[in-house]
């Protein structure tokens, strides 16, 4: 009962490198999401897909690309990695305007 | 400016009481609210959800109630247990095309003492 799966689970990067981030879903689910977490905030949205071959910005996607590889998969990329950009990075997926989202467990990016 | 508040960034109940956790918004476009918790090292975890056309919403020991007047919105766990002891996030949302985006608050620490 996977759900939604990230990969890494934890990343160390120093300044100026790039990472991809995973995501997958085995919901079936349309809609597709990116979050960040920073300590004393909620989450905030990077980008989203709506359904595949679409992507749209977020609250704060200065420094990330996104791409909908599948209906399952749903990558976020930086490009050149900066401190600012230490966060925990949530993935989430939906079916549909009523359907809550439902997150991956997290992936932990420290940027040095 | 934080469309989505949760004023209260912990709170600490006796098991078996009442745990009343808030959240206020801004924005009147918001038709549809969410309670997640969270478990450290784990993502958020739907817990129930309100729409604007309802004033509550309740699933077994959690309750949601909401004031679109007020722009105010609360969850109540009667009784608390231990195990509820998470953060608890509010959230938002508003349909933006065909997907909806939802907007958090900062979040409440629940402590369940036993």
């Amino acid at each position: 009962n996977a759900g939604v799966t990230q990969t890494p689970k934890f990343q160390v990067l120093k300044t100026g490198q790039s990472m991809t981030l995973q995501c997958a879903q085995d919901m079936n689910h349309n809609s597709m999401y990116w979050y960040r977490q920073d300590p004393g905030m909620g989450l905030r949205l990077i980008y989203y897909s709506a359904s595949e071959g679409t992507t749209d910005k977020g609250e704060v996607p200065n420094g990330y690309n996104v791409s909908r590889l599948n209906k399952r998969e749903f990558s976020l990329r930086l490009e050149s990695a900066a401190p600012s950009q230490t966060s925990v990075y949530f993935c989430a997926s939906s079916g549909g305007r009523g359907d809550p989202q439902h997150f991956g467990d997290g992936t932990r990016l420290s940027i040095l | 400016d934080q469309q989505v508040k949760q004023n209260s960034p912990s709170l600490s109940v006796q098991e078996g009481r009442i745990s009343i956790l808030n959240c206020d918004y801004t924005n009147s476009m918001f038709d549809y609210f969410l309670w997640y918790k969270k478990y450290p090292a784990e993502g958020p975890t739907f817990l129930i959800s309100i729409s604007s056309i309802k004033d509550k919403n309740e699933d077994g020991r959690f309750t949601v109630f909401l004031n679109k007047s007020a722009k105010h919105l609360s969850l109540h766990i009667v009784p608390s247990q231990p195990g509820d002891s998470a953060v608890y996030f509010c959230a938002a949302s508003a349909i933006s095309g065909s997907a909806r985006q939802l907007t958090f608050g900062s979040g409440t620490q629940l402590t369940v003492l036993p």
